[in-house]
């Protein structure tokens, strides 16, 4: 059974900072990688979407880099703002398109 | 903006209730999936259909059931609600595995 995990839960930063956020899994056999953003009470925007082929994405700030045969993956937001304050989730695509999410990391940028 | 629309956005019902939840999807989207998400937690597989068959299912119980329309719209049926049905139901639509997901805006479900 496929298991996501998401280090850390929580991040605060000040306005500016570059961080990066962790996504493991335990099953290596995937289709895909996702990040999504999700905002409070709301839906989920996906940010970026790396193929089991590919190494990494990039868009505008953010880039993805995806280690399949670890299990590892990582999102990387250069110069932070304060309206990259979301919770960020990590997905992995399995059989039958189904997605296996993390439970997120919230993140808060301070001006 | 996704092309995804769910309705309603908001629905409060008692235990005991049955309810039915609607998605929209992109035109050419073959795939609608559904998600659970509990407060503080990522979305859960609920199912997903593909061209009006479901072709998937999580660790949902029968209660939980689903149809999907030529018109790529779709419902998720619930019967018999129970408290910790309460949560917030995505729909997603798309293509195929190798294909991003395109989310809609949910339905937050409460069950009193």
């Amino acid at each position: 059974k496929q298991e996501v995990t998401q280090i850390p839960a929580a991040l605060s930063v000040p306005e500016g900072e570059n961080l990066v956020l962790n996504c493991s899994f335990t099953d290596s056999a995937i289709y895909n990688l996702q990040w999504f953003r999700q905002d409070p009470g709301k839906g989920l925007t996906s940010l970026l979407l790396i193929q089991s082929s590919q190494r990494e994405q990039t868009s505008g700030r953010l880039n993805a880099s995806l280690d399949k045969s670890s299990g590892r993956s990582t999102l990387y937001i250069a110069a932070s703002q304060p309206g990259d304050s979301a919770t960020y989730l990590c997905a992995v695509t399995g059989t039958a398109s189904k997605l296996t999410f993390g439970t997120g990391t919230r993140l808060q940028v301070t001006l | 903006e996704t092309g995804v629309t769910q309705s309603p956005t908001h629905l409060i019902k008692t235990r005991g209730q049955q309810v039915t939840l609607r998605c929209s999807s992109q035109s050419g989207h073959n795939t609608v999936s559904w998600y659970q998400q509990a407060l503080g937690q990522g979305p859960q597989f609920i199912f997903q259909y593909y061209r009006e068959e479901e072709n998937g299912r999580g660790n949902f119980p029968p209660r939980f059931s689903g149809l999907q329309f030529p018109n790529y719209s779709s419902e998720l049926n619930v019967n018999a609600l129970e408290l910790d049905d309460s949560a917030l139901y995505l729909c997603a639509s798309g293509g195929t595995d190798n294909e991003k997901l395109f989310f809609g805006s949910g339905t937050q479900l409460s069950v009193l």
